[in-house]
C-alpha cells in the first residue's frame, strides 16, 4: 500500500502522559498537513510543512504540541502532559502540488484518547 | 473569518437515486478552491470533486457534479444513481487562497438505502 500511513491507529493515554503520533507520507509528496477531527465536527488544520519547513501552526496548537518532518520525510505529532480535551482523530495528509492544483491524500489517523 | 456550513447533518437516500447535499460558505476572497471529501466508515478520507472559484462552469466526475454559485456562495454535491458504496460522511471545504489550509464544515452523513 503506497498511501499516507499513520501510526499507531489508536491510543488511549492517562492524563498528563506524552504522545506522539506518527505520519508517513506519499513517497515523493514534499507537502505535509496535521489535521485535527473531534466527534461531530470537521477536520481542523493544525500545521503544514513543506519539505522539512513548517510554515504554518494553528492557534489551536499549545505550547503542548510540536511537529517535526526531519528530512522532509516522516513527521511526528507530539503532545505533551495531555488533556481530556486532547481526544479526538488525529489525521495526517499529503499532497505533490498546492492544493489548488492537486490533491490532498489523507491517511486513516490516529485515534487518541485521554482517560 | 471563512466558514463552511453544512445544514443537513444527515440524509438518506433509496439506491440507484438522485441526491443533493447542500454547502454554504463565506469568505471574502475573490480565489479560491471549493471541495466536497468522502469518508466511509473507518476509511480515509478521498476527494470527491473540486471546483475553481474563477471558473463558471460547474465540475463533475463521473455520477458527481457540483452546482456552484459564486454570488449566492453556495456549492451543493449532486449523486446520480447512488451506490450502497457511497454510504459515508461528506464534507464540504474551502480553501481560501493559501494553497495549503483547508476550512470543512461538519459534515452530512449519508445513507444509501438498498
Amino acid at each position: 500500500d503506497t498511501g499516507v500511513s499513520q501510526n499507531p491507529r489508536h491510543k488511549i493515554t492517562k492524563r498528563g502522559q506524552n504522545v506522539t503520533f506518527r505520519c508517513d507520507p506519499i513517497s515523493e509528496h514534499n507537502r505535509l498537513y496535521w489535521y485535527r477531527q473531534t466527534l461531530g465536527q470537521g477536520p481542523e488544520f493544525l500545521t503544514y510543512f513543506q519539505n522539512e519547513a513548517q510554515l504554518e501552526k494553528s492557534r489551536l496548537l499549545s505550547d503542548r504540541f510540536s511537529a517535526e518532518r526531519p528530512k522532509g520525510s516522516f513527521s511526528t505529532l507530539e503532545i505533551q502532559r495531555t488533556e481530556q480535551g486532547d481526544s479526538a482523530m488525529y489525521l495526517c495528509a499529503s499532497s505533490l502540488m498546492a492544493l489548488g492544483e492537486g490533491e490532498a491524500f489523507f491517511g486513516q489517523g490516529t485515534r487518541l484518547t485521554v482517560v | 473569518a471563512q466558514t463552511v456550513t453544512q445544514s443537513q447533518p444527515e440524509m438518506s437516500v433509496q439506491e440507484a437515486e438522485t441526491v443533493t447535499l447542500s454547502c454554504t460558505y463565506d469568505t471574502s476572497e475573490n480565489n479560491y478552491y471549493l471541495f466536497w471529501y468522502k469518508q466511509p466508515p473507518s476509511r480515509q478520507m478521498i476527494l470527491v470533486i473540486r471546483q475553481e472559484a474563477y471558473k463558471q462552469q460547474n465540475a463533475t466526475e463521473n455520477r458527481f457534479s457540483v452546482n456552484f454559485q459564486k454570488a449566492a456562495k453556495s456549492f451543493s454535491l449532486k449523486i446520480s444513481d447512488s451506490q450502497l458504496g457511497d454510504t459515508a460522511m461528506y464534507f464540504c471545504a474551502g480553501d481560501w487562497g493559501s494553497n495549503y489550509k483547508l476550512t470543512f464544515g461538519k459534515g452530512t452523513l449519508l445513507t444509501v438505502n438498498p
